[in-house]
């Protein structure tokens, strides 16, 4: 059971956009409809920020969005600010009857 | 308002047993799946497995099947992660967190999500 591929890093200037992708296998994010993505700043427990692929919990800005097309997921954060630097992951059901994370991305507000 | 407050900062030697604890409050502890999540210093999140309570149904992740045992006690709404014998490699920081999924039949399942977090335990393994 390997780890979703994220890209180590992204970057954007306050205002602007950026997404981060989540690739998987059929196997897993291509497979089922249980994506989910944390936001993790330093020292702090993660935060959940999207389920079930698109789906906001309540109190988390509508500046977060995602979706997912076959085996991979994407995260957008719009609107980009200083708060949104932190560490992102996304996470999705396997065929192995468990769970797996993606490997992790550095967002920097420029 | 939902609470997962977990067992403070342990340090153990090669070899000792470990069990770190995960209490929880505020909401039926019998109805949601909770798992626990590894996180070395400095890496990144790794799934472990998830428990539901109810009827201690457990699924862990191949890479720590035979590693630990998850289990959880209703009588004081609390989870647990043990270790027979640690090794320097289990070297972490371990959260458990409380799962949404859906209720079908009066049985309810994870959709894997990780909504309440607790607050972590550090665990050091060192000679």
């Amino acid at each position: 059971q390997s780890a979703l591929t994220q890209p180590a890093s992204v970057s954007g200037s306050p205002g602007q956009s950026i997404t981060i992708s989540c690739t998987g296998t059929s196997s897993d994010i291509g497979g089922y409809h249980y994506v989910s993505w944390y936001q993790q700043h330093p020292g702090k427990a993660p935060k959940l920020i999207i389920y079930d692929v698109g789906k906001r919990p309540s109190g988390v800005s509508n500046r977060f969005s995602a979706s997912k097309s076959d085996n991979t997921a994407s995260l957008t954060i719009s609107g980009l600010q200083a708060e949104d630097e932190a560490d992102y992951y996304c996470n999705s059901y396997s065929n192995s009857s468990s769970w797996v994370f993606g490997g992790g991305t550095k967002v920097t507000v420029l | 308002e939902v609470q997962l407050v977990q067992s403070g900062a342990e340090v153990k030697k090669p070899g000792e047993s470990l069990k770190i604890s995960c209490k929880a409050s505020g909401y039926s502890f019998t109805s949601y799946w909770i798992g626990w999540v590894r996180q070395v210093p400095g890496k990144g999140l790794e799934w472990m497995g998830i428990i539901y309570p109810d009827d201690s149904e457990i699924r862990y992740s191949p890479s720590f099947q035979g590693q630990v045992t998850i289990s959880a006690d209703t009588s004081v709404n609390t989870a647990y992660l043990q270790w027979s014998s640690l090794k320097a490699s289990d070297s972490a920081i371990y959260y458990c967190a409380r799962s949404g999924g859906y209720c079908r039949g009066g049985r309810c399942y994870s959709s894997g999500y990780l909504q309440y977090w607790g607050q972590g335990t550090l665990v050091a393994v060192a000679s």
